[in-house]
């Protein structure tokens, strides 16, 4: 699988949107970019994919270039629970589909 | 709450001592995965199953560790000769099955080696 760059923390005021970037400039055409989030002492939490269009769902937005070597995960309007370490995971799908995660991103919602 | 449990949620042993811990995955899902986060790191990939058929082991997966799915539901994971460098949280997740895209986690076994 890819690997992915991410920075190491972030902070955002609340009720602003975050927006969390991801690179992955190696990806191959049968790789999706898949978000998941960790909150603190909890397992991780699948929050959104995407193959080369852009993603929406209740949780996030997911905005993936056209040459597919980054992303960028949206919370439109986030609050303090979603105060966490998100992973930005590139995986092939049909296989082991094993999820393999780097450090992540700390992103910590401000009052 | 995901559907997925473990059992138990926090486990302390001294050095040497066997430990095993369970997963119950979310009944039809047949594909069940293990990973394994210390401290400050993202979870790793252990092992995974397809149904009761152990299909992938890491190399992280020493001699020490085994696991299994005896009837396609539950798993175990079993360390022997436990080691100071076995602390760390054990994750299970399962799926529904190959190119489902999304994997459930439990809310991991903490295991602390003294």
């Amino acid at each position: 699988d890819a690997k992915t760059t991410q920075p190491p923390s972030m902070d955002c005021a609340e009720g602003r949107a975050a927006n969390l970037p991801c690179n992955h400039s190696t990806i191959s055409g049968n790789e999706y970019v898949y978000w998941y989030r960790q909150i603190h002492s909890q397992g991780p939490q699948y929050i959104i994919h995407g193959l080369k269009n852009n993603e929406t769902n209740e949780m996030a937005s997911l905005i993936i270039t056209e040459d597919r070597k980054s992303s960028t995960l949206i919370l439109p309007h986030a609050t303090l629970r979603d105060t966490a370490v998100y992973y930005c995971i590139v995986r092939v799908v049909f296989g082991n589909e094993k999820l393999t995660f780097g450090t992540g991103t700390r992103l910590t919602i401000i009052p | 709450d995901t559907g997925v449990s473990q059992d138990p949620r926090h486990k302390i042993t001294k050095r040497g001592q066997n430990v095993t811990f369970r997963c119950d995955p979310i009944s039809e899902h047949n594909r069940l995965y293990w990973y394994r986060q210390t401290l400050g790191q993202g979870p790793e990939f252990l092992t995974y199953f397809q149904n009761e058929a152990q299909l992938e082991k890491s190399r992280l997966l020493s001699d020490r560790f085994s696991a299994e799915r005896p009837k396609g539901s539950f798993s175990t994971l079993e360390i022997q000769r436990t080691e100071q460098g076995d602390s760390a949280m054990y994750l299970c997740a399962s799926t529904l099955g190959q190119g489902s895209y999304e994997q459930y986690f439990g809310p991991g076994t903490r295991l602390t080696v003294t």
